[in-house]
């Protein structure tokens, strides 16, 4: 069966620190991958999709990259944290040819202060 | 752009139906979905529904959409104090690559003996 693990499962860091967000995929090959995050007022927001290695989509311009250096393997970057990046970050995957069905992580806390 | 609307609160006793309501703007919407997040959890995939679908059942859960109205509910029987949760309607389908979700702001269901 396929599971999604994302780390830390919370964190804490100061304005101006950078950041590295993990999330593997395990029991699938060539899954898409999908980046959301969800402010204060639970609102969801897709930040990155990517379709492939190497294959990174940008939904909304911001302080945040994302990278794919391995199949099922997708990191969220910062190199200079804003008070406005605090959120819950929310990795999600679905199989090609069964991209109806998308399936969340357990999300990462992040707190800038 | 695509908009997704939901209210914010529900109440029901245990043992009475609960009704989520949800209603979306894009036309183009191919699956509208219902996930579940329980605190401090990530979102639990629920139950989707093809857009040339007017009516799906599984088990305690009833989802109807109104394609004309662009209006989607989430009908849970029998509900229970451990289906209390926020439930967020989603839509999505393949555009330009991978299957994007747009997610309404979540409806804080409360379960009350």
């Amino acid at each position: 069966s396929q599971t999604i693990h994302q780390w830390p499962a919370t964190l804490v860091q100061p304005v101006g620190s950078p950041l590295s967000l993990e999330c593997t995929v395990e029991g699938t090959s060539n899954p898409n991958l999908y980046w959301y995050r969800q402010a204060a007022g639970r609102g969801l927001q897709l930040l990155f999709y990517s379709v492939g290695i190497g294959q990174i989509s940008s939904e909304v311009p911001q302080n945040l990259s994302a990278s794919r250096p391995q199949d099922r393997q997708f990191i969220l970057s910062s190199k200079k944290l804003l008070l406005s990046d605090s959120g819950f970050y929310l990795c999600a995957w679905s199989a090609p040819g069964a991209d109806y069905e998308q399936y969340f992580g357990p999300g990462t806390r992040l707190t800038v202060t | 752009g695509e908009d997704v609307e939901q209210s914010l609160f529900l109440s029901v006793r245990e043992g009475d139906s609960s009704v989520i309501n949800c209603t979306y703007t894009d036309s183009s919407s191919t699956y509208l979905y219902w996930y579940k997040q329980e605190p401090g959890a990530g979102l639990q995939l629920l139950t989707y529904i093809f857009s040339n679908m007017d009516m799906k059942q599984d088990q305690r859960l009833t989802v109807l959409l109104n394609k004309k109205d662009k209006h989607l509910s989430l009908r849970i029987a029998d509900t229970q104090t451990g289906d209390s949760a926020i439930y967020f309607c989603a839509e999505g389908g393949v555009k330009r690559g991978g299957n994007k979700l747009t997610f309404g702001t979540g409806t804080q269901l409360k379960v009350e003996l």
